[in-house]
C-alpha cells in the first residue's frame, strides 16, 4: 500500500523553527520527484518547495526563500522541510506529495493527509 | 507569477446533471494544467494532467479540455461523492506552480 506520513507539525513561536518529515511506501521514493504544498486554514492550496530525485535541485516559493529548506533522504525513504524564521502567514496544513515523474515540473498524483503547523505566541 | 482564477467560486448542481468549472491562465501554460479535487479534511486528489488526461483511477465522467489559457472541467453526471472543492494548477511555468483559489461544488 503507497502512503506518505507526514509529522513534525505543532506550534512553533513567531521567529521560532519546525522540521517537517515526511515517510513514504509503497513505492521506490528515489525515483520521483517530491513537493511539498500547504494550506492555511478555509483557504486554498499553495505549493512551497520541489526537490528532484537526487536532491540537487531544490525550488521555493519566493514567499519561504532563505527561510525554509527541503531535501530528502534517498536510503531512508524521507522527505524533509526545515521551516525557520517562521511567522504567522505559515500557519497551514502541510502536505506532502510525491510528483508522478521525475522532473519537479510535473503534478503531484500521490499525498499524505498533511501535518498542521501552527504559527502563534 | 503566472494567476489562475476560477470561476465561478461556488457552483450549484443537482445529482445527475452535467457541472462544467471554468480555470483561466493569466498567459498562455500550453497543456500544462492538472485539476485535484479535495474533499473535507481531506488531502487533494489528482484528477486530470496534461489538461485532458484522466490520472489513475478516476471515472470517465471527469473530463478536462482546454489549452493556452482557458481549461474546463466537466463533470458529466454528478453522484454524490463528487461534491467537493475543486482546483486547478498550472506547471508549465515554475516555479511557482501556481493554483486556482478553487470552485467549491454543492448540492442544488
Amino acid at each position: 500500500e503507497v502512503q506518505l506520513l507526514e509529522s513534525g507539525g505543532g506550534l512553533a513561536q513567531p521567529g521560532g523553527s519546525l522540521r517537517l518529515s515526511c515517510v513514504v511506501s509503497g513505492f521506490t521514493f528515489r525515483r520521483y520527484a517530491m513537493t511539498w504544498v500547504r494550506q492555511a486554514p478555509g483557504k486554498g492550496l499553495e505549493w512551497v518547495s520541489g526537490i528532484d530525485t537526487s536532491g540537487g535541485g531544490r525550488h521555493y516559493v519566493d514567499s519561504v526563500k532563505g527561510r525554509f529548506t527541503i531535501s530528502r533522504d534517498n536510503s531512508k525513504s524521507t522527505l524533509y522541510l526545515e521551516m525557520s524564521n517562521l511567522s504567522a502567514d505559515d500557519t497551514a496544513v502541510y502536505y506532502c506529495a510525491k510528483v508522478w515523474g521525475s522532473s519537479v515540473a510535473d503534478p503531484s498524483d500521490l499525498w499524505g493527509q498533511g501535518t498542521l503547523v501552527t504559527v502563534s505566541s | 507569477e503566472i494567476v489562475m482564477t476560477q470561476s465561478p467560486a461556488t457552483l450549484s448542481v443537482s445529482p445527475g446533471e452535467r457541472a462544467t468549472l471554468s480555470c483561466r491562465a493569466s498567459q498562455s501554460v500550453g497543456s500544462h494544467v492538472a485539476w485535484y479535487q479535495q474533499k473535507l479534511g481531506q488531502a487533494p486528489r489528482l484528477l486530470i494532467y496534461g489538461a485532458s488526461t484522466r490520472a489513475t483511477g478516476i471515472p470517465a465522467r471527469f473530463s478536462g479540455s482546454g489549452s493556452g489559457t482557458e481549461f474546463t472541467l466537466t463533470i458529466s453526471s454528478l453522484q454524490s461523492e463528487d461534491y467537493a472543492v475543486y482546483y486547478c494548477q498550472q506547471y508549465n511555468n515554475w516555479p511557482p506552480y501556481t493554483f486556482g483559489q478553487g470552485t467549491k461544488l454543492d448540492v442544488k
